[in-house]
């Protein structure tokens, strides 16, 4: 099946550092999605990309669909505390329907 | 407006045993899905109704694994009998209809689950 390869697996990080992470895939994707997952909660999207070289912002996240169609990455600037959690990204292929597959996810740790 | 619901929040059986798993998609919401989470592994697909129909279970991983989604509201997932390998957090999921409606997937808090 489809796999999406998300680096890095972890990250620690100072209180008001900016912090990318990002998704690759062998296949081309029509939609790419970002979530996060915070502890005992089940993941939360943050935002949806639908077309190649889409950029789109929510707060201070900022989430790219690449030109290729095969990666995607996620930008955090300015992090918070609060910003820590597993972020995962997720896609959506040509014949796979609705159904979405995920990237192992990024533990995100956020030093105050 | 309530979101995803799950339940049970956590189980722990024994290896042998059964176990149902129920979730409660948005109202409204015709998509709903099942997804696993094994040993800090990705999120994996496992089924998507369509109201009450099966539109795919090709994640199902074998034929212990049951769900339904009678009247195409509420669904359950039953696991019979229960295998050390079951172990993870199942997720449901809904969404609406429409191409990327139906992308857009909230998810509930999980389930759980520990075989022993």
């Amino acid at each position: 099946g489809q796999q999406l390869n998300q680096s890095p697996q972890s990250m620690f990080i100072q209180e008001g550092e900016d912090v990318s992470m990002n998704c690759t895939s062998s296949s081309i994707f029509n939609t790419w999605l970002w979530y996060k997952q915070d502890p005992g909660e089940g993941p939360v999207l943050l935002i949806a990309l639908y077309k190649a070289g889409e950029l789109t912002s929510n707060g201070r996240l900022t989430a790219q669909f690449g030109i290729t169609r095969k990666d995607s990455f996620l930008n955090i600037s300015a992090s918070i505390p609060s910003d820590v959690g597993i972020y995962f990204c997720a896609g959506q292929w040509e014949t796979s329907g609705s159904r979405l597959t995920f990237g192992e996810g990024t533990q995100l740790t956020v030093n105050p | 407006e309530a979101g995803v619901t799950q339940f049970p929040s956590h189980s722990v059986i024994e290896k042998g045993q059964t176990v149902t798993l129920r979730c409660d998609p948005i109202s409204g919401h015709d998509n709903l899905y099942w997804y696993r989470r094994v040993m800090g592994k990705e999120i994996k697909f496992l089924l998507h109704f369509v109201k009450e129909s099966k539109q795919d279970e090709s994640g199902m991983p074998n034929n212990r694994f049951l769900a339904e989604r009678t009247g195409g509201t509420y669904s359950t997932l039953k696991v019979q009998p229960a295998e050390l390998e079951d172990s993870g957090v199942y997720f449901c999921a809904s969404s609406l209809r429409g191409t990327r409606s139906s992308y857009e997937q909230y998810f509930g808090p999980g389930t759980r689950l520990t075989v022993t």
